[in-house]
């Protein structure tokens, strides 16, 4: 069965330094999106992502971050100065069209210290 | 905007015993509405989801039912078993992005 993958299951990073979180959705699927899980609290949504274009963000996606679909498969978020409330688990997920459901990735755990 | 509220965790219950997480949803429109499970140490998966006023979603003796009127989707189970222990979400879902409730943890003691 086709499933989302997310690599690397785990970052470590310092605090002000770059990460790329890597995903690779089921590959029929048009609509991608990150959503994230800061430790104990719940699910927020990031960006959604069609058409090699942004087509919504939250407030939580500001200038530091950025998505991008560079090769047909994978679909990247990067944080390009990294704070410390930006530890969190990042979930990649994806789908066929954007009223169906969604598929989500393992997630990836980013520890920012 | 969408938002979801769920009951407040942590549930401990005993095995067999009947479950009830209580969800409540505001949205503009009829959105579509999710369970997803979140086992320790792993990713979201969907549980059940309903698309429609009066639908049921049914899923490993979990189910709930799309309730317009009162903007509810509850979801109960007649007998749980200790491998239900995890973090449940309900979720709703409009024309793109997924809002979660806060989540409730569920413990299931032997």
């Amino acid at each position: 069965e086709p499933e989302v993958t997310q690599t690397p299951s785990h970052q470590v990073t310092q605090m002000g330094q770059e990460v790329i979180l890597r995903c690779v959705p089921i590959s029929n699927h048009l609509y991608f999106y990150w959503y994230r899980q800061i430790l104990g609290q719940k699910v927020e949504f990031l960006v959604s992502f069609y058409n090699n274009e942004i087509s919504e963000k939250s407030e939580i996606f500001d200038d530091q971050f950025s998505v991008e679909r560079p090769d047909g498969s994978n679909f990247t978020l990067k944080i390009r100065s990294t704070k410390l409330e930006d530890s969190a688990m990042y979930f990649c997920a994806s789908t066929v069209d954007s009223y169906n459901e969604q598929f989500f990735g393992p997630g990836t755990r980013l520890t920012v210290l | 905007g969408n938002s979801v509220t769920q009951m407040e965790g942590p549930v401990t219950l005993s095995e067999e015993a009947f479950l009830t997480i209580n969800c409540t949803y505001t949205a503009t429109g009829y959105p579509s509405l999710f369970w997803y499970v979140q086992y320790p140490g792993e990713g979201l998966q969907l549980l059940l989801k309903a698309t429609k006023a009066d639908d049921k979603g049914s899923n490993k003796g979990f189910e709930a039912t799309y309730r317009k009127e009162t903007t509810s989707f509850h979801l109960e189970k007649g007998s749980v078993q200790v491998s239900d222990s995890a973090v449940y979400f309900c979720a709703s879902q409009g024309a793109q992005k997924l809002v979660f409730g806060q989540g409730t943890r569920l413990t299931i003691n032997p």
